[in-house]
């Protein structure tokens, strides 16, 4: 399967804990987006990636989030002292032609 | 800035019966990009369809077909002859060619397809 791949699936987190994503995109997609997605909403634009440079951030993701992509393949979104506001999910895509994006399954966190 | 609204919420239809979703736009951009990505139950968001700004062509795919018009701001979808399978969420979306593929959701229809 050559789709996208994100881990872990769930993460449940305490208050105060850091947490990191990874992100898998499609071997040929040279781009990566992270969105957050809350119950009842669209997914919200968090950061891309061209290659191995993050080009674009959003005003959403607070100093405690961070993301990369080393090497230009995979990518990590790593929440620092995480808030009950944090809880989400949390979509990766792979950017494709013309910016179709591709989405992973997600990873679903919860923060108690 | 970029805007879309979806403004049905909610949609219920009886299986085979036609349901159309409406999605309606906003942008300064000439030159964007209207997606369509349905969202089972499962929870995976899964592309549908692309449409660019200056080709308003509508587009059938078996089941679905596509209209866009510019002139309203608008690039609806509809079901023919719905199934169950159908029932999901359905979520419109713009990025324009000036912000790289950034993406900017609706906040979705949910359709059910009652048996």
């Amino acid at each position: 399967d050559t789709g996208v791949s994100q881990d872990p699936r769930h993460k449940i987190t305490k208050r105060g804990q850091n947490v990191t994503f990874r992100c898998d995109p499609i071997s040929e997609h040279n781009r990566l987006y992270w969105y957050r997605q809350t119950l009842g909403q669209g997914p919200e634009f968090l950061t891309y990636f061209q290659n191995e440079a993050q080009l674009e951030k959003s005003r959403l993701l607070s100093d405690r989030f961070s993301a990369e992509r080393p090497k230009g393949s995979f990518s990590t979104l790593e929440i620092q002292r995480t808030e009950q506001g944090d809880s989400a999910m949390y979509l990766c895509a792979s950017g494709g032609k013309v910016y179709e994006q591709y989405f992973g399954p997600g990873t679903r966190l919860t923060v108690t | 800035a970029q805007k879309v609204t979806q403004a049905q919420t909610e949609i219920s239809v009886v299986e085979k019966e036609d349901v159309t979703l409406d999605c309606v736009y906003e942008t300064r951009d000439t030159t964007y990009y209207l997606f369509w990505y349905k969202q089972p139950p499962s929870g995976e968001l899964v592309f549908l369809i692309r449409r660019n700004s200056f080709d308003e062509q509508n587009e059938i795919s078996g089941r679905y077909s596509w209209n866009f018009q510019k002139s309203t701001s608008s690039f609806n979808f509809t079901i023919t002859a719905s199934q169950v399978v159908d029932s999901a969420v359905y979520f419109c979306a713009l990025s324009e060619y000036t912000n790289a593929g950034k993406s900017t959701f609706g906040d979705g229809t949910t359709l059910t397809v009652k048996p």
